[in-house]
């Protein structure tokens, strides 16, 4: 029930085109959804993140899309280029018990943008 | 430079041995976590700490020690370490519970 399901495991697409990065959980005690980009050699930084009581959420080329009833969020990156190459990690955060704030991730996408 | 700074970046030891992963970040954040990244497991918390002397365990803390005497460090010990451990760490630290969390830039640890 604490699982984040991640898919694809790795995507290919041309630049221009726009990947899309699917999530799945079973918690409704999640309360808050980030997504996370990390380059090789870095740590995971956050991306855009979105609350439940939200459908959508645009930060530049970078959208999520929430479907509380399916209980399932998606990553959509528009015209994608080479620099998004990176690994891509969804997460849903805990509010409950003691363990408020602590972050379930997914076990990630790796993104290549081809020229 | 403000931020969270992990210390080494890269270490190999041997089965057996102790190995300690500095974490140390300046900006007072109450919170402060460790993960471990693995292929096909993505990052899962070994430990976590939301204030100076009080830390918890995550999803996988077997074989692992932690402290943290002041806010703004938080080592992680391996006290013996075994190949299955052979991982990189991450730390992370965030301000209260709502807020974002924080990542260094890991530590890959190699044991033979």
């Amino acid at each position: 029930q604490q699982q984040v399901k991640q898919s694809p495991q790795s995507l290919i697409v041309q630049k221009g085109g726009i990947p899309i990065i699917n999530c799945a959980y079973e918690n409704t005690a999640f309360d808050y959804f980030p997504w996370y980009q990390q380059f090789p050699g870095k740590g995971p930084a956050l991306l855009i993140a979105i609350r439940p009581d939200v459908s959508e959420k645009k930060e530049g080329r970078f959208t999520i899309s929430f479907n509380k009833s399916a209980k399932q969020f998606s990553l959509h990156i528009m015209d994608s280029q080479p620099g998004d190459s990176a690994t891509y990690f969804c997460a849903a955060r805990m509010n409950y018990g003691g363990s408020q704030g602590n972050l379930i991730f997914g076990k990630g996408t790796k993104l290549s943008v081809k020229p | 430079d403000a931020g969270i700074t992990q210390s080494p970046r890269y270490k190999i030891t041997e089965t057996g041995r102790q190995v300690t992963l500095m974490c140390h970040q300046t900006w007072s954040h109450s919170y402060m976590f460790w993960y471990r990244q693995d292929l096909g497991h993505g990052l899962r918390l070994i430990y976590y700490s939301a204030a100076a002397d009080i830390t918890d365990k995550g999803e996988v803390p077997d074989g692992y020690v932690v402290s943290r005497s002041k806010t703004e460090n938080f080592p992680l010990t391996l006290e013996s370490a075994t190949r299955s451990q052979t991982s990189v760490y991450f730390c992370a630290s965030k301000d209260v519970s709502n807020q974002p969390q924080h990542f260094g830039d890991g530590t890959r640890l190699s044991i033979l």
